[in-house]
């Protein structure tokens, strides 16, 4: 696709349900990374893909968050039994190559409402 | 461990500059500056590497200070336009150089 692709844009859920959020990257981009960001606040690092390396996950902020990366492309965050501290909102972005001389390109994020 | 910005805040009339700073303890290979308005998705500005290069964007330019683990983002002659939140990310010279990023500095031009 032209950019990178969040879906849904806007989710509402009773606390304790498990959510996806999903994320389409730049077609051939390798790096994908997800990013918290709360009302007002800055960008939380959750967890980086890296082509087939083993993703770095040192963000998570507990064992309720899981995210996937399929084929190389597509990627899921799972968020399980959502508390309302979860609100926020979950931007992911991708980048082309594997060094870091290349721009990071985000996509609208989608809006978690836990309530 | 994420990067230290500052100031938090600022507010500028047109035509003012404004520096917005980034510091980290870890040392880095490279800095990124994005800048993200209300609502919206942060929008890449400029990315400076080891090696303490300088780089413009119009009226927009930054310095990497690789000795003091610290980059600088000069706004210059600031524009209405520039309001925003500007973000720092680093990503460090050894591990898995996972982005991360500082806490944001929100940037008010007023006419």
């Amino acid at each position: 696709g032209a950019g990178v692709s969040q879906s849904p844009s806007n989710k509402v859920t009773e606390k304790g349900k498990d959510v996806e959020l999903r994320c389409d990257p730049i077609s051939g981009h390798t790096a994908l990374y997800w990013y918290r960001q709360s009302l007002g606040q800055g960008l939380e690092f959750l967890i980086y893909f890296q082509g087939n390396s083993a993703p770095d996950k040192s963000g998570l902020p507990s064992d309720r968050f899981s995210a996937e990366r399929t084929g190389g492309s597509v990627s899921t965050l799972t968020i399980q039994r959502t508390q309302q501290e979860d609100s926020a909102v979950y931007l992911c972005a991708s980048r082309g190559v594997s060094g870091l001389n290349t721009e990071a390109f985000f996509g609208q994020g989608t809006r978690l409402t836990v309530v | 461990q994420q990067p230290v910005q500052s100031p938090q805040a600022v507010i500028l009339r047109e035509g003012e500059d404004a520096v917005i700073n980034c510091s980290s303890s870890k040392a880095l290979y490279s800095v990124h500056w994005y800048r993200q308005k209300h609502g919206e998705a942060p929008v890449f500005l400029m990315i400076l590497l080891k090696g303490g290069e300088q780089k413009g964007h119009d009226k927009i330019s930054a310095s990497f200070n690789e000795k003091k683990q610290q980059s600088s983002l000069y706004l210059t002659a600031s524009q209405l336009s520039y309001s925003g939140t500007y973000f720092c990310g680093t990503a460090s010279d050894t591990g898995r150089r996972a982005l991360t990023f500082g806490s944001g500095t929100r940037l008010q031009v007023q006419p």
